[in-house]
């Protein structure tokens, strides 16, 4: 059965510093893989998803994320984090077979950007 | 994408009175699904909503405590029946226009409940 792991419960970092929030995965076949965002007291909203193609995802306020399939990871990240970005962050796997697969979730990891 | 609302966006409540939360979107859309998040806690789905069919509940969830309904392809509501305080939690709606494999799910805001 696929499970989704996110190393990190909780991110500190400094204004304007890069960050990387990490999702690893564990499935028997191929998948679909992707990152959420939760604003305080928002529903969930995509940030990006890897379908097929090229493994570097770019996605939405400057995060991109890159699928390796040897490692099984699916890692976010951005250069340079803003205030703004002081949020929750959902990693989700889907798993592809002939029939409809639902969404597993990661535990999440909480991304605390200071000044 | 899809815009949805839930209401009520939040509400208190006694222990043992019943609660439905109502989610509606902006364009008929396949699969609806209904989510808690426990505080501090990820998402468990708790069923899947189709229209012209009952719902299919997740382990751990039975129709009689979260009845579910979904009359039309842009409506759906999920009752929390009988509460106690363990209850106490986000719930969310979302959907899938096609409900197919490559699909997105769009999430709406949630209705944060307490359980006095």
């Amino acid at each position: 059965a696929q499970s989704v792991t996110q190393l990190d419960s909780q991110v500190p970092v400094f204004e304007e510093a890069p960050v990387e929030l990490r999702c690893n995965y564990s499935s028997s076949v191929s998948v679909y893989l992707f990152w959420y965002v939760q604003y305080p007291n928002q529903g969930l909203q995509l940030l990006l998803k890897y379908l097929s193609g090229s493994t570097l995802v770019k996605g939405i306020n400057g995060f991109e994320a890159e699928f390796n399939k040897s490692q099984t990871s699916f890692h976010l990240r951005k250069p340079s984090v803003h205030i703004s970005d002081t949020a929750e962050y959902f990693c989700a796997v889907r798993e592809v077979t002939g029939g409809y697969n639902k969404l597993i979730f990661g535990a999440g990891t909480r991304l605390a950007v200071h000044p | 994408s899809a815009v949805i609302s839930q209401k009520p966006s939040r509400d208190i409540c006694q222990r043992g009175t019943s609660l439905t939360i109502q989610c509606q979107v902006d364009s008929q859309v396949t699969m609806m699904f209904w989510y808690r998040q426990q505080p501090g806690q990820s998402l468990t789905l708790i069923a899947t909503a189709n229209q012209g069919s009952e719902a299919t509940y997740e382990s751990g969830f039975v129709i009689d405590k979260f009845p579910i309904s979904r009359p039309n392809l842009t409506f759906s509501t999920l009752t929390v029946s009988n509460m106690s305080p363990e209850d106490s939690s986000i719930y969310l709606c979302s959907v899938e226009r096609r409900g197919g494999p490559t699909d997105t799910q769009y999430f709406g805001p949630g209705t944060r409940l307490t359980v006095l």
